[in-house]
């Protein structure tokens, strides 16, 4: 089973800020790795795809980087709509797994 | 659009079985797989099984393979899953999503997601 790391489980950012967003794989995984984006009492969002492939409809300040074990989420000048939950996902073996989740925050 | 409306929240005692609903709009439920997830309040989202809504095939997480079934009824565009042997442990919001290929076997994961159903499982 593949354990993802994600981190950090919390962020508090500033509009107009970048932010970064890790998740690391426990093995390779290729770039089988998918972002989303979660909002208390709102249907989730797929917002990357295949770890670089911003999803149709997604802003462009969203963008994805990474291949193998070490990826990242980066949000540019990040907006208040932001705030919300993020979190990766592997789809390179099953169980399907998941990261721990990071609660961004906006000031 | 793609829709995936669940069935509402259950609060059951330990030892039942629940059953969770997920009905499918806007596309052709039959052409791709759907997904059952779940988030225990604190933990990470789990991943517990899928079925190929086309022919009915299942995988599940070996972590639930002796607990779960994973259903679907095409004429109703409806997948389900239900958990049975609840513990205290289980109360989470399990949530359908729909994968994201039509490629029968393989995974590119989830694209659609339903709105969650809270099931709580208290004596």
């Amino acid at each position: 089973e593949t354990t993802l790391t994600q981190s950090p489980a919390f962020m508090s950012a500033t509009p107009g800020d970048k932010v970064n967003i890790s998740c690391k794989a426990s093995q390779d995984i290729d770039d089988d790795m998918n972002w989303y984006q979660q909002k208390p009492g709102e249907a989730v969002i797929f917002i990357i795809q295949e770890a670089t492939t911003l999803v149709p409809g997604i802003p462009p300040r969203f963008s994805g980087s990474g291949y193998g074990t070490d990826f990242t989420l980066t949000i540019n000048n990040i907006e208040s709509e932001d705030a919300a939950y993020y979190f990766c996902l592997q789809h390179d073996n099953f169980p399907l797994t998941f990261g721990q989740g990071t609660k961004v925050e906006i000031k | 659009q793609v829709q995936l409306v669940q069935s509402g929240t259950e609060v059951k005692k330990p030892g039942a079985s629940v059953k969770v609903s997920c009905k499918a709009s806007g596309y052709t439920f039959t052409s791709y797989a759907m997904h059952w997830v779940r988030q225990a309040p604190g933990q990470r989202l789990e991943w517990m099984g899928w079925i190929n809504a086309g022919n009915g095939n299942t995988k599940y997480s070996q972590k639930f393979q002796d607990r779960v079934t994973i259903t679907s009824d095409t004429s109703a565009s409806t997948a389900y899953m239900e958990l049975s042997s609840l513990r205290s442990e289980d109360t989470a919001v399990y949530y359908c999503a729909r994968e994201v290929t039509r490629i029968v076997g393989a995974s590119y994961g989830m694209d659609v997601w339903g709105q969650g159903t809270t099931v709580t499982v208290s004596s």
